[in-house]
């Protein structure tokens, strides 16, 4: 069974807006990391954020890690049509050198 | 640089043959991990390969198997294929052993009738 679920599965807002998704997992992790898919393609690593931290930033986006709640939230700000796409949490569970993918949410951003 | 490669994107074959996929890394890049995605399972680690040996694998039948050469390039055969192995298969790389921070091919899609 997969590690991660995510909420929503599916998001809809308008350009401008920011959008924040949820991941919550099963087991300790070394990492949790983000990843967008376009459409079936191949998933672009956007940001990793250690168990040690509790939060991170990079450009719009901004991630944070509650490990004793075991979940993580990304946060899209001011969100652009051409972030529509599938989001993926992934983490690294503790010991096990692989990486479990969430369920994903799919976001739509509109003009 | 240029990015992870996958031949070929797309695949039709029929229930009981076997396939073969190819995943060229980003160059200097020795680990190559393998995934299959599909609607209803969603993302799973199928195996890493790093410096052509296995690392690790996933929970998948003896009938998937990798290898890796040494010019870091890899291979993914699906022996008797199964109307369910229908998926995009994904391959990874990385400069270092395990998951993190991977880069993505765009994918095999392998449609199985």
């Amino acid at each position: 069974s997969q590690q991660g679920e995510e909420d929503p599965q599916a998001l809809s807002i308008q350009e401008g807006e920011n959008a924040t998704m949820n991941c919550s997992y099963k087991t300790s992790i070394n990492n949790l990391q983000w990843y967008r898919q376009n459409s079936g393609r191949g998933l672009v690593h956007l940001i990793l954020i250690r168990s040690n931290e509790r939060e991170k930033h990079s450009g719009r986006l901004r991630v944070t890690l509650d490990t004793s709640k075991k979940s993580s939230s990304l946060l899209i700000t001011a969100s652009r049509a051409a972030d529509t796409a599938s989001y993926f949490c992934a983490t690294e569970p503790y010991n096990t050198d692989k990486l479990i993918f969430g369920t994903g949410t799919r976001l739509q951003v509109f003009p | 640089k240029a990015g992870v490669t996958q031949t070929p994107r797309y695949l039709i074959k029929t229930r009981g043959q076997q396939v073969t996929l190819s995943c060229s890394p980003i160059s200097g890049h020795r680990s190559v991990s393998w995934y299959q995605q599909t609607p209803g399972q969603g993302l799973q680690f199928l195996f890493e390969y790093f410096s052509e040996t296995q690392r690790n694998k996933g929970n998948f039948p003896g009938r998937f198997s990798g290898r890796q050469f040494s010019n870091s390039r890899s291979e993914m055969n699906v022996s008797t294929l199964e109307l369910g192995d229908s998926a995009l298969y994904l391959c990874a790389s990385s400069s270092l052993a395990g998951v993190r921070e991977q880069y993505f091919g765009p994918g095999t899609r392998l449609t199985v009738t």
